[in-house]
């Protein structure tokens, strides 16, 4: 069974710009959750997704934001980007909500300058 | 809120016992989560705990308390390829919100030869 992929793996935008990024969870996984990490902050919450419906919010500002399509794939967008904003976003991705172990992808290395 | 406290670093030598221990604060507690993240790797999970007592996976055991908010775990027969930081996690519920996964800052293990 494929694991969860992220694209892009890497990006570098400006200041200012917006970017997209996505994720395909493990087939069969409904939930899908996001994650912020930094050297400085660890790893954060962003948000989690389940049926196509956001479940929980971790403690971002609005120009976070994100969705889930039908088929469980996910995407997460993050408008008007700050130096700040540079980091590791992980996709994880479970079968339920429920559930307690998830499967982490490889991330997607964001770079702004 | 909620807060969770893990070492930064631990250090070891090959074939030794290590445990790393992780101490939380939190409420609406679920259970604990051990995940283990290689340099410019994704995270992968090791354990969870969600009554009290001992959880053991092979070289890797795992050990709740919920009384005294308390974990640990518990790393035998180091090997080389062990060397990796390794997170707590608490899985809990906040008000208005499912079930979340918040992250430790991690402990970097070191295993020297």
């Amino acid at each position: 069974k494929a694991g969860v992929t992220q694209t892009p793996r890497y990006l570098i935008k400006t200041r200012g710009q917006q970017v997209t990024l996505s994720c395909s969870p493990i087939s069969g996984h409904r939930s899908v959750s996001w994650y912020q990490q930094t050297p400085g902050q660890g790893l954060q919450f962003l948000f989690e997704y389940f049926s196509e419906t956001q479940r929980n919010k971790g403690n971002f500002p609005g120009r976070f934001s994100g969705r889930q399509f039908s088929n469980s794939r996910s995407e997460m967008n993050v408008s008007t980007l700050e130096l700040g904003d540079s980091a590791l976003y992980l996709c994880a991705s479970k079968p339920g909500q429920t559930s307690y172990e998830q499967y982490f992808g490889p991330g997607t290395r964001l770079t702004v300058t | 809120g909620q807060s969770l406290e893990q070492p930064s670093e631990v250090t070891a030598v090959e074939g030794a016992i290590v445990q790393i221990n992780c101490t939380y604060q939190t409420s609406g507690f679920y259970g604990l989560s051990w995940y283990q993240q290689h340099d410019g790797g994704a995270p992968t999970f090791l354990s969870y705990n969600a009554l009290d007592g001992l959880e053991e996976t092979g070289r890797f055991s795992s050990f709740l308390s919920r009384s005294d908010s308390y974990g640990y775990l518990l790393l035998q027969e180091l090997q080389m390829k062990d060397s990796a930081s390794y997170f707590c996690a608490v899985r809990a519920v906040y008000s208005g919100s499912a079930r979340q996964l918040t992250f430790g800052s991690g402990t970097q293990l070191t295993v020297l030869p």
